[in-house]
C-alpha cells in the first residue's frame, strides 16, 4: 500500500540551482496538491491540480512551477532555487468531495 | 490574514486525562473541517472531520465539536495516550473549491505517562 510517494526525501541545493520534486500516488485520485511547511507554521498551498493536464496556483506559487502530465504524478519544479525556499515540501492527493487528503512523508529541501 | 488559527502552540496532559485542542476560523464560507495528526519525519495523517451541517462527530476516542456561530471547533481526545503525542493540525475548506484546505499552525500535544 504505497499511497503517496515523494522523491527525494532530502536534498541540499546551492542558490540558483534547479530541481524537480516528484510526487506519485497509486490511488487513482483526481486531485493533487503541493504544500510547504516552515518551522512553527502550518502547511501553505503552493500549487494544485484537479485532474490530469490541469494545474492552478495556490497561496504561495511564486518561484515554483508544476506539471501533471499523468494522473498519478505531480511534479514540482524550482527553476532557480533561493534560500527562502528552504522548507519541507508535502504532496497530497484526494478523491472526491468530503474526503480527506492523503499526504506523502515530505521532502526536506535546504538551499544554501 | 490567517483564516485558521490554533492559538495554543503546545499542550501537555497526563495519560488517561482529556486533551482538548482548539481551532478558530474567520471565513464563514468554510463548510468542511478536518483534523490531521503529524509525527516527526512523517506526513500528516487524517484523524477526523466534520461537515458544517453537524455540530459533533465522534470516532472512538476522538470527538470533534463545531460551533458555527463562534467559528470555533475543538478536538477532544479521551482518554489520552502517550502514542497521541504529535502535532495536530486543524484544516478548513470550501468543498466546491477544488478541496483546497487552509491549515492552522498546529498544536504540539504531549501526553505524559
Amino acid at each position: 500500500n504505497a499511497g503517496v510517494t515523494q522523491t527525494p526525501k532530502f536534498r541540499v541545493l546551492k542558490t540558483g540551482q534547479s530541481m524537480t520534486l516528484l510526487c506519485a500516488q497509486d490511488m487513482n485520485h483526481e486531485y493533487m496538491y503541493w504544500y510547504r511547511q516552515d518551522p512553527g507554521m502550518g502547511l501553505r498551498l503552493i500549487h494544485y491540480s484537479v485532474g490530469e493536464g490541469t494545474t492552478a496556483k495556490g497561496e504561495v506559487p511564486d518561484g515554483y512551477n508544476v506539471s501533471r502530465l499523468k494522473k498519478q504524478n505531480f511534479l514540482l519544479g524550482l527553476e532557480s532555487a533561493a534560500p527562502s525556499q528552504t522548507s519541507v515540501y508535502f504532496c497530497a492527493s484526494r478523491d472526491q468531495v468530503n474526503q480527506p487528503q492523503h499526504f506523502g512523508d515530505g521532502t526536506r529541501l535546504s538551499i544554501l | 490574514d490567517q483564516q485558521v488559527k490554533q492559538n495554543s502552540p503546545s499542550l501537555s496532559v497526563q495519560e488517561g486525562r482529556i486533551s482538548i485542542l482548539n481551532c478558530d476560523y474567520t471565513n464563514s464560507m468554510f463548510d468542511y473541517f478536518l483534523w490531521y495528526k503529524k509525527y516527526p519525519a512523517e506526513g500528516p495523517t487524517f484523524l477526523i472531520s466534520i461537515s458544517s451541517i453537524k455540530d459533533k462527530n465522534e470516532d472512538g476516542r476522538f470527538t470533534v465539536f463545531l460551533n458555527k456561530s463562534a467559528k470555533h471547533l475543538s478536538l477532544h481526545i479521551v482518554p489520552s495516550q502517550p502514542g497521541d503525542s504529535a502535532v495536530y493540525f486543524c484544516a478548513a475548506r470550501v468543498d466546491t473549491n477544488a478541496g483546497k484546505s487552509t491549515f492552522g499552525d498546529g498544536t504540539t500535544l504531549t501526553v505524559k505517562p
